[in-house]
């Protein structure tokens, strides 16, 4: 069956442009993860969705940053203003219900590597 | 922060048992082991969780220790497509507990 699917899979923008970054998760998949990571680093938590809710946000490194989930399925990662420091590789996960156990496996696309000039 | 503690890198010859170890002292009562890998260029892929009991799957056998403290991956034949970076994250079945890596372990198996 289909993965977690991420789009586009690499994007170059120059400093101070505007990105989104898609994630299409598994269907059925009530929640959805956001992450970015720098070379040599482990995933870093950005933003947490259940549903169509951000249940927590506290990743999220500034108001550049901006992520939604309309209808609990398809979400954005919405970047304003980008900074070289921005570049690094987008991850992102869905799970079937991470609060039962044996539906908490997640499940990561392969990722957004941006590149900002 | 992580709540876990693991070696940077560990070497393991090709066809050999590779056991990953992760220190996890502070762990709750209801929070799971889980381990996640990382092929290079890939998204991080989810190898076993477990709570107490040794749990086995096809990929790896989880051994966790009675005090829950610490646990060791083990991946009972090693190959060379097993090279990745190794995460041991603890985590509840809970809504609202997020999903928090550390830097892993980075695996190389030798030929």
């Amino acid at each position: 069956g289909a993965g977690v699917s991420q789009t586009p899979s690499n994007k170059v923008t120059e400093k101070g442009k505007y990105v989104e970054l898609r994630c299409d998760p598994i269907s059925g998949h009530t929640a959805l993860y956001w992450y970015r990571q720098s070379l040599g680093q482990g995933p870093e938590f950005l933003i947490y969705f259940q549903g169509t809710g951000a249940a927590d946000d506290s990743g999220l490194p500034n108001d550049r940053f901006f992520a939604v989930r309309p209808e609990g399925s398809v979400s954005t990662l919405k970047i304003q203003r980008t900074e070289r420091g921005d570049s690094a590789v987008y991850l992102c996960a869905s799970s079937l219900d991470p609060g039962r156990v044996g539906e908490t496996e997640a499940f990561f696309g392969q990722g957004t590597r941006l590149t900002v000039v | 922060d992580a709540k876990t503690t693991q070696p940077p890198s560990m070497d393991c010859a090709e066809g050999r048992a590779a056991n990953l170890p992760c220190n996890h002292s502070t762990i709750s009562g209801n929070e799971y082991v889980y381990w996640y890998r990382q092929i290079h260029s890939q998204g991080p892929q989810y190898i076993i969780h477990g709570l107490k009991n040794n749990e086995t799957n096809e990929m790896a056998s989880l051994i966790i220790t009675e005090d829950r403290k610490s646990s060791t991956l083990i991946l009972p034949h090693a190959t060379l497509r097993d090279t990745a970076v190794y995460y041991c994250i603890v985590r509840s079945p809970n809504r609202d507990d997020k999903i928090i890596f550390g830097k892993g372990t980075r695996l190389h198996i030798l030929p």
